[in-house]
């Protein structure tokens, strides 16, 4: 079945520091893939996503390229601030259904 | 527009207690999902509702779990009994299609003790 594979975190940055968080995927057919972030606190909120091979989604300085010859779409952002503190989570949407799969999340601190 | 409601916020049980979930999706929004998320890992789709017609339940423990959607509108989870293990955090999403993106709610979290 779909499965999704991120890196495991916490993940420890100081302010402006460059970020990467890998996620690679398993999927029949071709899925559209997501980056969701969740706050402390409140619900889960779509952060980008890409829809087929080459997209590249981009929100709030954060971006992600749809690779599919290395089944990738790592989250990047160049210069992390204290408010991107929260939990990262890869995920993507496939099958007959359209349900969307989820990774195990990222906790992201930045310090300032 | 309102976001998903979901009620109650937190919840504290005995295992072997019951336990219901309550979701008011976006107006208009056909698609309804209950996904239960475990510390530490990611939301795991419970069961998908078209209007008021089930799409897919295949990982939800049938056996204590069980979730309506009368009417094709808001839609109730419920746990009976709970083990420990149904500690989690229980977040319902609803989206225009199935094919559309999803909004979620803020959640509940249940404590089984």
């Amino acid at each position: 079945g779909d499965s999704v594979t991120q890196m495991e975190g916490p993940v420890t940055l100081s302010e402006e520091a460059f970020l990467t968080i890998n996620c690679t995927y398993t999927a029949t057919g071709y899925p559209s893939l997501f980056w969701y972030v969740q706050y402390p606190g409140e619900g889960l909120q779509l952060l980008l996503k890409a829809t087929k091979a080459d997209d590249k989604g981009s929100n709030k300085g954060f971006e992600a390229t749809y690779r599919k010859e290395t089944t990738s779409f790592h989250l990047e952002k160049g210069s992390v601030q204290v408010s991107d503190s929260a939990v990262y989570f890869c995920a993507l949407r496939g099958g007959s259904n359209y349900k969307l799969t989820f990774g195990k999340g990222t906790l992201l601190t930045v310090n300032p | 527009e309102a976001g998903v409601a979901q009620s109650p916020r937190y919840k504290i049980i005995e295992k072997r207690q019951s336990v219901a979930f309550w979701c008011n999706p976006i107006s208009g929004h056909a698609t309804l999902y209950w996904y239960q998320q475990i510390l530490g890992q990611g939301p795991k789709l419970l069961i998908q509702f078209q209007n008021n017609g089930v799409v897919d339940d295949s990982q939800l423990p049938k056996d204590r779990f069980s979730a309506e959607r009368l009417k094709g509108v808001d839609s109730t989870l419920k746990i009976q009994p709970a083990k420990l293990e149904d500690s989690a955090v229980y977040l319902c999403a609803s989206s225009l299609g199935s094919g559309n993106g999803y909004t979620f709610g803020s959640g509940t979290r249940l404590t089984v003790v």
